[in-house]
Parts: structure tokens; sequence; C-alpha cells
């Protein structure tokens, strides 16, 4: 069955940097697009960014552009997002899931809490 | 970037009533229109893809309908179990989501 699990949140004070990482299994990990989505406290869903399957075709929400990097392994089933510059505003739980189909939300990790406070 | 908004805020019925949820595109998002369900302290789950598509498992008192700039997420027979929070979400310009409805059982 479909697994994707998250790692590497935690507290971290503004300014400074967190790399999350996701691991995949039960199933073709490459032909999917990956994506990282957000949820602060008590608000809604925030896609951050995305990745194509082969081709690593990248896209960001504006309010990470420049400060996030997505990135992925496909020999290991991986996904990446290394998070500079934190600011107070990505405080949130952080979602590693699978695109069904580009856009598509069909599988959802359990998420990650990243705290950004001093 | 396409805003989507959805309506009512909150709904608040009673067992066995129909739920009509709305969302509204700023712009034409064809039908690239996903709904998806979240209870307290879970992730989302996909409900409904492409405007009316049931998700694999989703039972068939769920349907989604719409196109353009209008959609609904149609909820049949309210059980206790689908009190949470609905999310739309558009994939035909980048990826945006809409505020949430929350539907309470009373």
């Amino acid at each position: 069955q479909v697994q994707l699990v998250e790692s590497g949140g935690g507290l971290v004070r503004p300014g400074r940097s967190l790399r999350l990482s996701c691991a995949a299994s039960g199933f073709t990990f490459s032909d999917h697009y990956m994506s990282w989505i957000r949820q602060a406290p008590g608000k809604g869903l925030e896609w951050v960014s995305c990745i194509s399957g082969r081709t690593s075709k990248i896209y960001y929400a504006e309010s990470v552009k420049g400060r996030f990097t997505i990135s992925r392994d496909n020999a290991k089933n991986s996904l990446f997002l290394e998070m500079n510059s934190l600011r107070a505003e990505d405080t949130a739980m952080y979602y590693c899931v699978r695109e069904y189909d580009a856009g598509t939300v069909d599988y959802w990790g359990q998420g990650t809490l990243v705290t950004v406070s001093s | 970037e396409i805003v989507l908004t959805q309506s009512p805020a909150t709904l608040s019925l009673s067992p066995g009533e129909r739920a009509t949820l709305s969302c509204r595109a700023s712009q034409s998002v064809s039908r690239f229109l996903a709904w998806y369900q979240q209870k307290p302290g879970q992730a989302p789950r996909l409900l409904i893809y492409d405007a009316s598509n049931r998700a694999t498992g989703i039972p068939a008192r769920f349907s989604g309908s719409g196109s353009g700039t209008d959609f609904t997420l149609t909820i049949s027979s309210l059980e206790p179990e689908d009190s949470a929070v609905y999310y739309c979400q558009q994939r035909s310009n980048w990826r945006t989501f809409g505020q949430g409805t929350k539907v309470e059982i009373k």
C-alpha cells in the first residue's frame, strides 16, 4: 500500500534553516508528481511546492519562492524540502503528498510540524 | 492566482439531511476541481476529482457537479461521521485551495 512518511520537522528560530524529508513506498515513485502542502494551526491548506516525476519541473508558491527548494531522489524514493530564512508565518504542519494526476492529491502523509519561534 | 471562494463558512444540519457546499473560482478552471474532507487531527482525504468523479472508496452519498467557475459538493443524506471541514482545490493554473466549509452535525 502507498505510504508517505515525513520527517525533519521541529522547533527552529526565525532566519534559520530546516530540511524536511519524505520516504515513499508502495508505488512507482518516479511516475508521480509529488508536492508539499502546509497547514498553519487552525487554518486552511496552502500548496507550497511541487515537482514532476522525471523531468523535475518545479513550481513554488509565491510565499516561499526564493527561500524553499524542493527536490527528489527517485533512486531512493524520497522527496525533500529545504527551507531557508524561516519566518514565524512558516509555522505549520507540512504534508508530503502524491499527485494522482498532476494537481490532484490522492495520498497524504501524516505530516511533520514545523514551528518557527524565538 | 486563481482564488476559490467557498460558501457557506459553516453548515449545521441534522443526520439524514442534504448538504450543499459551494465553490466559486475567480476565473474558469474548466472541470479541474477536486474536493477533500478533513477531520480533526487527520490529513485531508480526496473525495471528488475533476468536478464529478468519486475517488476510490468514497460513499455514493457524496457527489460533485459544476464546470467553469461554479461547483457544488452534495452530501445526499448526512451521516454523523461526515462532520468535517471540506475544501475545494483547482489544478487548472498552479494549485490553490478554497478556505473551507465546516459541516457540523446537530
